[in-house]
């Protein structure tokens, strides 16, 4: 079956830092891969989405570039503000699977000022 | 538009007590899909309905039931609550040929 790996959290870093947080995946055919952010009390929101390989989805800054042949979907962002602080899923979709996305465990990452 | 909503926000349920959750999108959107949160381990998927008047299983369906009222509305139902369901809730909505799910603000159930 489909699954989702992401680096374990929480990330702390400092305000303008550089940020990288792993994501790799298993998936059977060509899934589509994306970035979700959960920020605290609310629902998760779209980050950012790559369809095919070698795309980069890219949003708000965050960048994550589609890579089959190490089937990642790495995010990262050049300099990281407070206002980041939130949990970051990564998710594929399985077009071939009811279109239902499978996420990974989700990594908090927090910004101090 | 409110996008997906979610009643309630917040529940308190004794062990064996029932209780339906509420969703609703004004999207006009084809699928919608209930997940629970629990941490560590993501969102899963409890059930799917790809269109008005089917439902199906997701990856942890037991305990729960789903009514698919029509295009708009989408409910979760627990006939006998039991502490492993404590979790957060999220509905969410997509549209047929998009990509996109879009999430609620979630439910929190707590079940003592």
């Amino acid at each position: 079956g489909n699954s989702v790996t992401q680096m374990e959290g929480p990330v702390t870093l400092s305000e303008e830092a550089f940020l990288t947080i792993n994501c790799t995946y298993t998936a059977t055919g060509y899934p589509s891969l994306f970035w979700y952010v959960q920020y605290p009390g609310e629902g998760l929101q779209l980050l950012l989405k790559a369809t095919k390989a070698d795309d980069k989805g890219s949003n708000k800054g965050f960048e994550a570039t589609y890579r089959k042949e190490t089937t990642s979907f790495h995010l990262e962002k050049g300099s990281v503000q407070v206002s980041d602080s939130a949990v970051y899923f990564c998710a594929l979709l399985d077009n071939n699977a009811g279109n239902m996305l499978t996420f990974g465990g989700g990594t908090r990452l927090m910004v101090k000022p | 538009n409110a996008g997906v909503t979610q009643t309630p926000k917040f529940q308190v349920l004794k062990t064996g007590q029932s209780m339906t959750l509420q969703c609703a999108q004004d999207m006009n959107h084809n699928s919608m899909y209930w997940y629970r949160q629990d941490p560590g381990m993501g969102l899963r998927l409890i059930y799917y309905s790809a269109s008005e008047g089917t439902t199906d299983k997701g990856e942890v369906p037991n305990g729960y039931n789903v009514s698919r009222l029509n295009k708009r509305e989408f409910s979760l139902r627990l006939e006998s609550a039991a502490p492993s369901q404590t979790s957060v809730y999220f509905c969410a909505s997509r549209l047929s040929g998009g990509h996109e799910q879009y999430f609620g603000p979630g439910t929190r159930l707590t079940v003592t």
